[in-house]
């Protein structure tokens, strides 16, 4: 199998900067991509390709890639930004389309 | 609107089997690829199978694989996975996804159903 590895947990001070890690063997070969999950609700897609950010999404979300490690970068944290967030990538094969790492717990002092 | 509305979780006795389905409306559900995710209580999110557009290509997790059956109906809009020699630690809310790819942003998700397993 494959696994793409966060760490469990990150605080941050309101308009401080949180970054969020992900690490896997084939990030550099496969794009990733990063949710936002609220309790309760389904997930929601923050960042694609790697540094994309979709419509809708507020511009302090960003994403960067480098090596084998792929970061989510959120600048001017605001008390609605605590949640869990997920990369998500592919194996280097194709055998696992859709992988999700371990998930990070933002929480917002 | 796009809509993602899974159907078919509940309380099933352990080695027992269930059919969740996935009714899709407002986009053209034939050219979008599919998956399955779920998510254990108090969990992280877990991909469990993948299908392409046309059904053609079909992936599993290897904690599903040989249980699990993932399969589409173009025509009816639809998305099923058929779950058999259900576990305990099957339980968990399963999500009908269509996610973002490198061709596109296009990424929705269904509400969840709940699957629970016990006795």
């Amino acid at each position: 199998s494959y696994e793409l590895t966060q760490p469990p947990s990150v605080s941050v001070s309101p308009g401080q900067t949180a970054r969020i890690t992900c690490s896997g063997d084939a990030l550099p070969k496969q794009y990733a991509y990063w949710y936002q999950q609220k309790p309760g609700q389904a997930p929601v897609l923050v960042i694609y390709k790697d540094s994309e950010r979709p419509s809708g999404i507020p511009e302090r979300f960003s994403g960067s890639s480098s090596g084998t490690t792929v970061t989510l970068t959120i600048s001017g944290v605001q008390a609605e930004d605590e949640a869990d967030y997920y990369c998500q990538s592919a194996d280097s094969s194709g055998t696992y389309p859709r992988v999700f790492g371990t998930g990070t717990k933002v929480t917002v002092l | 609107e796009v809509q993602l509305v899974e159907s078919g979780g509940g309380l099933v006795q352990p080695g027992g089997s269930l059919r969740l389905s996935c009714a899709a409306s407002g986009f053209t559900f034939s050219s979008y690829e599919m998956n399955w995710v779920r998510q254990a209580p108090g969990k992280g999110l877990e991909w469990v199978s993948y299908i392409s557009s046309s059904g053609s290509t079909i992936y599993y997790a290897d904690s599903v694989k040989g249980r699990f059956t993932i399969s589409r109906d173009n025509a009816k809009n639809s998305l099923y996975l058929q779950m058999n020699s259900l576990r305990a630690e099957d339980t968990a809310v399963y999500y009908c996804h269509v996610g973002a790819t490198p061709r596109g942003v296009f990424d929705y998700w269904g509400q969840g159903t709940l699957v629970t397993v016990s006795s």
